[in-house]
């Protein structure tokens, strides 16, 4: 059982249409980041979030952390097919320094 | 700024073999990671280094080896490769332990 646990694993939109993806946790963690990574690339971070309950937008896409810092979630408006790419998150748990990835969502936005 | 950079882009080991994954980072930054990622998945942690002559394993560090004796570089050893180790290497590094980490573009590594 992984630490962290993204859903779906895939998800496959027409542009314009909006998805979410979820990471989850049955534990605490100092901060979570999310990351995008294209294909044949490294993954590019995205955002951190330090607070429970904190929301950062990033122009079309929106980013929550759980109250209880357990939980993530990202949200995109109007998918475009530059969005296309594995989003992955990862967090450190709370007392801990190590960095953990998450399995990744893989999103296909079709023109 | 080159940020980080891994030499080579794709390498084809026969079973037994032993190569070295070369990763430089030229942001001065302490913290280097070695991950792997299997298709399809996410990055899993093969070995870290918080400082030039420090090193200590990850999730997933059997039949590997690193060495750190430059802020600089960050080599990985595959000792004796298997096609376990078919995968895709990242290496990346981070000013502090935990913020955010910059990645290579990647060794693709095919054991037959």
């Amino acid at each position: 059982t992984q630490l962290l646990e993204q859903s779906p694993q895939f998800l496959s939109i027409q542009e314009g249409e909006n998805l979410t993806v979820y990471c989850n946790s049955s534990s605490v963690f100092s901060s979570l980041q999310w990351y995008r990574q294209e294909p044949g690339e490294g993954p590019v971070l995205l955002v951190t979030v330090v607070t429970g309950g904190e929301v950062k937008k990033l122009k079309r896409l929106t980013f929550q952390f759980g109250d209880a810092r357990k939980d993530s979630s990202l949200h995109i408006t109007a998918a475009q097919p530059g969005d296309t790419g594995l989003y992955l998150c990862a967090a450190i748990k709370a007392a801990g320094n190590k960095l953990t990835f998450g399995g990744g969502t893989r999103v296909l936005v079709k023109p | 700024n080159a940020g980080v950079t891994q030499t080579p882009k794709f390498r084809i080991l026969k079973i037994g073999q032993s190569m070295t994954l070369q990763c430089t980072q030229d942001m001065n930054h302490n913290y280097m990671y070695w991950y792997r990622q299997d298709p399809g998945m996410g990055l899993k942690l093969i070995y870290y280094s918080v400082g030039a002559g420090i090193t200590d394993k990850g999730e997933v560090p059997n039949g590997y080896n690193v060495s750190r004796s430059t802020t600089e570089d960050f080599p990985l050893r595959l000792e004796l490769a298997a096609p376990s180790q078919t995968s895709v290497y990242f290496c990346a590094s981070s000013f502090i332990q935990g913020y955010e980490q910059y990645f290579g573009p990647g060794t693709r590594l095919t054991v037959t």
